[in-house]
């Protein structure tokens, strides 16, 4: 099947400091991807999709400003955490879709620590 | 999206067939199902999608009634390695489309 790879796997960073995960797709084009976190012991929590040269767009309550999505190409969307708080820590996860049952493909994840 | 209800967590024991259901009694008439899994610190992957009656793979089976208002995923002869999340999703299926996760299953293999 599809891959979807993100970089970097973990990463710990200080209070206060921005922190860009790549979200990348293989062997196939995607337009649009998504961005999930995820909390220990809990199912996934949409927070935006990312479309390909055009603005990405925010589920409610997630801050736009805080966490920047930026879809450059047709294999490759960052998310940036700007200015991370302990409570950003969190499991990070895209996915694409395109399967032949149109199913999405999920990254790896990337697991975030703010100290 | 339909909403879907499925047990929170499951045990079972190494070599048993394992079968976890799911409601979703709001399903519409274009709506798939379809199953992921997630083992820990690692994301979602497919494991089956039906419209009607039952669907086999190489990993599950995935009965679905005639009034399409649950399905039943079947993990046959499980191992440890089974032990994971299982989530449910009802959704016409499109590429672009997001998708919406509940709680999900949590199935645990006991030795």
């Amino acid at each position: 099947g599809a891959v979807v790879s993100q970089h970097p796997s973990w990463v710990i960073c200080k209070s206060g400091t921005s922190v860009k995960i790549e979200c990348r797709s293989l062997d196939f084009q995607a337009t649009t991807m998504f961005w999930y976190r995820q909390f220990p012991k809990q199912s996934l929590m949409l927070m935006a999709t990312s479309n390909e040269g055009s603005k990405a767009t925010y589920e409610q309550g997630v801050e736009k400003d805080k966490f920047l999505i930026n879809h450059a190409s047709l294999t490759l969307s960052t998310l940036t955490v700007t200015s991370a708080h302990p409570e950003d820590s969190s499991f990070y996860i895209c996915s694409a879709g395109g399967g032949i049952y149109n199913e999405q493909f999920f990254g790896p994840g990337t697991r975030l620590t703010v100290l | 999206l339909a909403k879907t209800t499925q047990p929170i967590s499951m045990d079972s024991y190494e070599g048993q067939e394992v079968n976890i259901t799911c409601s979703h009694n709001n399903i519409a008439t274009n709506d798939y199902i379809t199953w992921y899994q997630q083992f820990p610190s690692q994301g979602p992957r497919f494991i089956i999608q039906g419209y009607k009656t039952k669907v086999t793979n190489e990993v599950a089976s995935l009965f679905i009634p005639a009034d399409r208002k649950s399905s039943t995923l079947s993990l046959p002869r499980v191992s440890l390695s089974d032990t994971a999340v299982y989530y449910c999703l009802v959704g016409v299926e499109n590429r672009d489309d997001k998708i919406i996760f509940g709680k999900g299953t949590r199935l645990h293999i006991l030795p």
